[in-house]
């Protein structure tokens, strides 16, 4: 069984501030990790899909990377903003793009005005 | 952008109903998935759909569930004699095979 965790659950961020969360993951076996960003009643937003180790990705204000040999991926926002509050899912990818995901928990995301 | 969409979005049903919960993927896409989240858990895997034949499934995807792609468009997950714990939010998700997921909004079923 895979297991996929994120930290931390929740967090509660003063606007402006920057901040970074965890997803660890089985460092065997990797093809792919993906992040989502999911507001409640919507479908949730595919951020990034990273493949290799030492992988960096940003999307304005959000980056990611990833160490697959020791089963890690770090996500940062850069200065938050109100409509950042959402709840990051992490998922780890047995088969690049044709497999099933296998997700986090997910880290709960306030962001303070 | 192209959306994957689902309905309805909100499903109320007696125990030991049948639910069918409906899904239009996007056009181009091959590989389409549903998966659940049970409130309070993680989002889990159900089952994974490729050239109109299951390609994986996983453990809770049992004889109660079945899946299809009956006119080519819509993909189907059915529930057969539902329990109180099929209660969840459902998620249709596809896939072009090249890396990255579309997600739909979900249905949220709720088992009375």
């Amino acid at each position: 069984i895979l297991n996929v965790e994120q930290s931390p659950q929740s967090l509660h961020v003063q606007e402006g501030d920057s901040t970074n969360f965890t997803c660890s993951f089985p460092s065997s076996n990797f093809y792919a990790l993906h992040w989502y960003r999911w507001e409640t009643a919507k479908s949730p937003e595919a951020l990034f899909v990273m493949t290799l180790n030492g992988d960096e990705k940003k999307k304005g204000r959000i980056s990611a990377t990833l160490n697959t040999k020791e089963g890690y991926s770090y996500l940062y926002i850069k200065g938050s903003q109100p409509e950042d509050s959402a709840t990051y899912l992490c998922a780890f990818g047995s088969n690049f793009g044709n497999e099933k995901l296998t997700f986090g928990t997910g880290t709960r995301l306030t962001i303070i005005p | 952008e192209p959306e994957v969409t689902q309905t309805p979005s909100h499903q109320v049903t007696q125990m030991g109903q049948e639910v069918i919960l409906r899904c239009v993927p996007i056009s181009n896409h091959l590989y389409f998935y549903w998966y659940r989240q049970i409130l309070g858990q993680k989002v889990e895997f159900l089952v994974s759909f490729y050239n109109n034949e299951i390609s994986e499934k996983s453990e809770i995807f049992d004889d109660q569930f079945s899946v299809e792609r009956p006119d080519g468009s819509n993909f189907t997950l059915k529930i057969r004699s539902t329990k109180l714990e099929d209660s969840a939010m459902y998620f249709c998700a596809t896939a072009t095979g090249l890396g990255g997921y579309t997600f739909g909004s979900g249905t949220r079923l709720t088992v009375v």
